[in-house]
C-alpha cells in the first residue's frame, strides 16, 4: 500500500523567509506531485518529478528516489503562498496524498 | 491556460437522492479522474477512466458510484443514492497520458448533503 507522509502539518513563517516542506513516501510510486490549494479549496498543480530537481519562479522541488523523500522549497515567501501544500505519489492511474501542510506567511 | 472546469460549484441535495458533477476536461486529454476531499481530511481517489472503461477505482468507489463520458467532452460522476458521509469536495482531473506528464485539477465541486 503506498504511503505518503508530510511535514510539518503547519508552518507559520515571516514573509521573506526561506521554507521547505518534506514528503516521505513508500514503494510503488512512479511519480512525486506536489500541489497546491487554496483557501477557497482550488487545487493547483505546482510540480510532477520522478528525479533530480524542478525549479518554478520562487519554488523548487527536489526527490531523492534512494530515501524516498522529496522536498518543497519556497524562497523569499510572501504572504500569498499561505495555503496548504500537499505531496502526493502513485501509479500513473492513481495518485495518494499526504494530510497536507497549512502554510501561514505574515507580512 | 487550459483548464478543467467542474460545475456546480456548490451543490446542496437531501440524503438519498441521485446526484450528477460534471467535469469538462482539457480537450486534448485522454485519461479523467475524480478525487474527493472531506473537510479536514486527505484528498483521497476514486475513479480514474481512459478509453472509455475505468482504469482504476478505490474501495471508495463502490456500486452507488459510477462515470461516464456521454459526449466526448463531459465526464460525470454519479452518486445514485446520497448519504450524509458523501459530503466533500469532489474534484475532477485530467492528463494527457497516464499521469506521466501531470494532471490539471478542477476548482472543485463542494457537495453538501443534508
Amino acid at each position: 500500500k503506498n504511503e505518503v507522509e508530510q511535514s510539518p502539518q503547519n508552518l507559520t513563517a515571516q514573509e521573506g523567509e526561506f521554507i521547505t516542506i518534506n514528503c516521505s513516501y513508500s514503494v510503488g510510486i512512479s511519480a512525486l506531485h506536489w500541489l497546491q490549494q487554496h483557501p477557497g479549496g482550488g487545487i493547483v498543480s505546482l510540480f510532477m518529478l520522478s528525479s533530480g530537481k524542478k525549479k518554478h519562479g520562487r519554488l523548487i522541488a527536489t526527490i531523492n528516489i534512494q530515501e524516498k523523500h522529496s522536498s518543497l522549497h519556497i524562497t523569499a515567501s510572501h504572504p500569498r503562498d499561505s495555503a496548504v501544500y500537499i505531496c502526493g505519489g502513485g501509479s500513473n492511474y492513481k495518485l495518494t496524498f499526504g494530510k497536507g501542510t497549512l502554510l501561514t506567511v505574515n507580512p | 491556460e487550459p483548464e478543467v472546469t467542474q460545475t456546480p460549484s456548490h451543490q446542496v441535495t437531501q440524503m438519498g437522492q441521485e446526484v450528477i458533477l460534471r467535469c469538462v476536461p482539457i480537450s486534448n486529454h485522454l485519461y479523467f479522474y475524480w478525487y474527493r476531499q472531506i473537510l479536514g481530511q486527505k484528498v483521497e481517489f476514486l475513479v480514474s477512466f481512459y478509453n472509455n472503461e475505468i482504469s482504476e477505482k478505490s474501495e471508495i468507489f463502490d456500486d452507488q458510484f459510477s462515470v461516464e463520458r456521454p459526449d466526448g467532452s463531459n465526464f460525470t460522476l454519479k452518486i445514485r443514492s446520497t448519504k450524509l458521509e458523501d459530503s466533500a469536495m469532489y474534484f475532477c482531473a485530467s492528463s494527457v497520458a497516464d499521469g506521466t506528464y501531470g494532471y490539471t485539477f478542477g476548482s472543485g465541486t463542494r457537495l453538501t448533503v443534508v
